[in-house]
């Protein structure tokens, strides 16, 4: 079946920092890819998506690209912000249904 | 335009008993999934119902139910409460799945 891998974290980085969160997948065909972003007592919001293979999503600084040949859909940001601390799901979706990964913790300090 | 609302936002409920919960999709997504979120399991698939039929199910047992109406919103149901039953549930909808879903902010379910 399908699944995704991510590092657990959390990850705690200072103001203007990079981040990267990595994240990989197994899927059977052409799963389309996701980045979800929960914030503390809230649902999941769709950060950013790609739906075939050297696609590149991108939404608020933060980019991730479908590398088929890796099976990876890393995620980054070239200078996160406090208000960028979150928990990041990767996911993907196929047949109707959505696999995600155990969420990564980000937690930005000014 | 209006999001995605599940009532009730929390629930507390007796083990044994059983309970119903709510979603309204975003107007024309015709696509609505359920996943069961704790700190142990992470987020876990439920089913996925579009225009009235259950295209997908996860691997839940069968006191876990749901079912779409005509207009969309869906409704999920838990018989026989266990106190592993306690979670946040989350609704999602979508016009194209492979495009990503909008998710609710969940009902909070607490078994005791």
């Amino acid at each position: 079946g399908n699944s995704v891998t991510q590092m657990e974290g959390p990850v705690t980085l200072s103001e203007e920092a990079f981040l990267t969160i990595n994240c990989t997948y197994t899927a059977t065909g052409y799963p389309s890819l996701f980045w979800y972003v929960q914030y503390p007592g809230e649902g999941l919001q769709l950060l950013l998506k790609a739906t075939k293979a050297d696609d590149k999503g991108s939404n608020k600084g933060f980019e991730a690209t479908y590398r088929k040949e890796t099976t990876s859909f890393h995620l980054e940001k070239g200078s996160v912000q406090v208000s960028d601390s979150a928990v990041y799901f990767c996911a993907l979706e196929g047949y109707q249904k959505v696999t995600f990964g155990i969420g990564t913790k980000l937690q930005v300090i000014p | 335009k209006a999001g995605v609302t599940q009532t009730p936002r929390y629930l507390i409920k007796t083990r044994g008993q059983q309970v119903t919960l709510s979603c309204s999709p975003i107007s024309g997504h015709r696509s609505v999934s359920w996943y069961q979120q704790t700190p142990g399991q992470g987020l876990q698939f439920l089913f996925e119902y579009f225009s009235e039929t259950q295209r997908n199910k996860g691997n839940f047992p069968g006191r876990f139910s749901g079912r779409q109406f005509s207009n969309s919103r869906s409704e999920m149901n838990v018989s026989t409460l266990e106190l592993g039953d306690s979670a946040l549930y989350l609704c999602a909808s979508a016009l194209d799945p492979n495009y990503g879903y909008t998710f609710g902010s969940g009902t909070r379910l607490t078994v005791v």
